[in-house]
Parts: C-alpha cells; structure tokens; sequence
C-alpha cells in the first residue's frame, strides 16, 4: 500500500514570498489533515478534510493560510505572505475515517529567511 | 492547563529495562487513544491504540487506560537502543473530533 505522498521536501524563502505544498492520501482515506510542527513541539492541527469538506480549520491563521482539497483527494495547502515564524515542518496525514489512526507522509520541512 | 500532558524528558532508560512513558488529559469525553513514535527528523507513526480501560498488548509495547484518571501510558519492555525517540501522546474525543498530540516525551536508551 503506498503511503501518503508529499512535496517538496525542502523549501526556503524569504519572508513575504509564498509557498504552496501538496499531499496525495492513501488510496481510501476519507479524512486528511495539515499539521505544523515547529522544533520540540507535538503537530499542530492546521486543517482537517473529510472527503472535500473542512471539519476543523480552528486553527488556520486565515489571513495567510490557505487549503484545499479538490475532488476529495489530493490537497495543496498554501501560505501568503510567509513569516519568520512559518518556519516549520508541515505534515499531511490521512485516515479511514474521522478519528481513526493516522498516518502520515514524510513532510515539508520550510525554512523562513 | 494543557489539553494534554506529558513529560518533555529526556527520559533515560538502560537497554533491556522497561521504559514507562506517561500521558495525561483534559478532555473527559476522550474515546480514542494513540501513541506515536517519532524519530528525529521524520514524521510520526502510529505504534498503539487503545481504546477500553485496562491494558493492551502488543509485541513489547504494553498500553494503559484509565479514563476515571485521565490517564495513559505507554510501557516498553526489554529497551533497544533503536526504541530511542519522541513519543507522542494522542487523544480523541471520537467521531468528528480532531485528535490532540501532546509535545511528545523524548526516550533515550543508554548502552
């Protein structure tokens, strides 16, 4: 079974630039969530799809931050401007079904200049 | 108060002893409960869940639940140097509820 897919792996900007990343699920998986994960912390829930709709972007900084999950597969999740403190990791993880057991891809690792 | 807890470490622990790792919560109408192990560098994956009060085995992973304290732990029997990482503590209040990481202890296993 493939895993969950991400690109790129390594992105660097400069602030106020924007960025935008991309997340294929498992084969299957209703349920697909953006995490940010910064340096010594636990993921960050950014938002959570189930099949193309939004459960929860309660934590999505709107006024930057932006995700979508066209045909309820793949999903891009986008930053505009980027910040200093963007600097993160950025995962994509998907499950059968809402709070079922999440995997996740291997991530983006962004670095804000 | 932190929706969940755990110690941030480092946790030392000498190879082939059990390492304990513990977690608490706030959310009383948490159903669902998963530990996730995270290498430096890479992402999380899964390694238990739990989902009853009691105990739960699998190979040397051993997992605790005790909703009544809000409390979950994860017991690693016989330490190998490659069981060294960050664990993740992950409650969920069910269906439609976003699952809530902790900050992760970081276990390291001492030759």
């Amino acid at each position: 079974e493939a895993g969950v897919a991400q690109s790129p792996r390594y992105k660097i900007i400069e602030k106020r630039q924007s960025v935008a990343f991309w997340c294929n699920p498992i084969s299957g998986h209703a349920t697909l969530y953006w995490y940010q994960q910064i340096l010594g912390q636990g993921p960050k829930l950014l938002i959570q799809f189930q099949n193309n709709g939004v459960v929860d972007d309660s934590q999505l900084p709107k006024d930057r931050f932006s995700a979508e999950r066209l045909k309820g597969v793949d999903s891009t999740l986008k930053i505009q401007p980027a910040k200093l403190e963007d600097s993160a990791v950025y995962l994509c993880a998907s499950s059968l079904d809402l709070s079922q057991p999440q995997h996740f891809g291997d991530g983006t690792r962004l670095s804000i200049l | 108060q932190k929706e969940v807890e755990q110690n941030s470490g480092p946790l030392s622990v000498p190879e082939g002893a059990i390492a304990s790792l513990n977690c608490t919560y706030s959310d009383r109408g948490s159903q669902s409960f998963f530990w996730y192990r995270q290498y430096s560098g890479k992402s999380p994956e899964l390694i238990m869940s739990i989902y009853s009060n009691g105990d739960k085995e699998d190979g040397r992973f051993t997992a605790q639940l005790n909703k009544a304290s809000q409390y979950v732990s994860l017991l690693i029997r016989d330490s190998q140097p490659s069981d060294s990482a960050t664990y993740l503590c992950a409650p969920s209040a069910g269906r439609a509820s976003k699952i809530i990481f902790g900050s992760g202890t970081r276990l390291s296993i001492r030759p």
